[in-house]
């Protein structure tokens, strides 16, 4: 167990919906990050929050977006789903924002797209 | 983005030493060699990072070439649980408002370990 928790572990929905992943990170945490993993794209980096403010983006579309809370917790909105958008979202943190040590991940959501 | 080169699979014996190579022949000098490992249906797990010296765990050990273009993640006795998609990823802990900051994945090697 990472100490990472992300809900919901499963979600079906239909394209052009609009859902939201929520993740707690480990105690402590400042860091969070978001991942979504594919068949065909495998490991993507999304974003990166530190303490509330967004540090980094990746390739994370503008029909998503994400924010951290003062309590730390982070939500990932996906909106206006397409099939493409199937996929394994994962939730990851770390205690610092520049990343120098480990980051712990957590078991992912799975978002399926019908 | 990863600038990394793994090969793409790997077998191995069930209690036999693994060596899992990466070339990162364009590595910087701030960069940090972090190597995570992916068991199927789970998240990423953290295994060893160094910066220039070997390092070890509990886990494996990091030994990492003088200079630094390449390095190999050893695990020491292979067992069933250690077959996974092993990621080498390099890490720029100043850059951390790029992307170079953060953990970017390429398509690491898949372990397989046989009984």
């Amino acid at each position: 167990d990472s100490g990472v928790t992300q809900t919901p572990k499963h979600l079906i929905t239909a394209t052009g919906q609009r859902v939201t992943l929520r993740c707690s990170p480990r105690s402590g945490d400042l860091s969070v990050y978001w991942y979504q993993q594919s068949l065909d794209q495998g490991l993507q980096f999304l974003i990166h929050y530190y303490n509330g403010e967004e540090r980094a983006k990746g390739n994370i579309l503008e029909r998503f977006s994400a924010q951290q809370f003062p309590d730390l917790h982070s939500e990932l909105n996906l909106s206006s789903l397409e099939l493409g958008d199937s996929a394994l979202y994962f939730c990851a943190s770390s205690a610092d924002g520049a990343v120098r040590g480990s980051i712990y991940f957590g078991e992912g959501s799975w978002l399926t797209v019908v | 983005d990863a600038k990394t080169t793994q090969p793409n699979s790997m077998e191995s014996n069930e209690e036999e030493p693994v060596h899992l190579p990466c070339n990162h022949s364009t590595i910087s000098g701030t960069d940090y060699i972090h190597w995570y490992r992916q068991l199927p249906s789970q998240g990423p797990e953290y295994v060893i990072h160094g910066l220039t010296s070997n390092v070890n765990n509990r886990m494996a050990s990091l030994a990492i070439a003088e200079d630094r273009k390449s390095s190999t993640l050893i695990l020491h006795r292979a067992t069933l649980r250690d077959a996974a998609v092993y990621y080498c990823i390099l890490r720029d802990p100043l850059n951390y408002g790029g992307s170079q900051g953060n953990l970017i994945f390429g398509k690491g090697t898949k372990l397989s370990v046989k009984p």
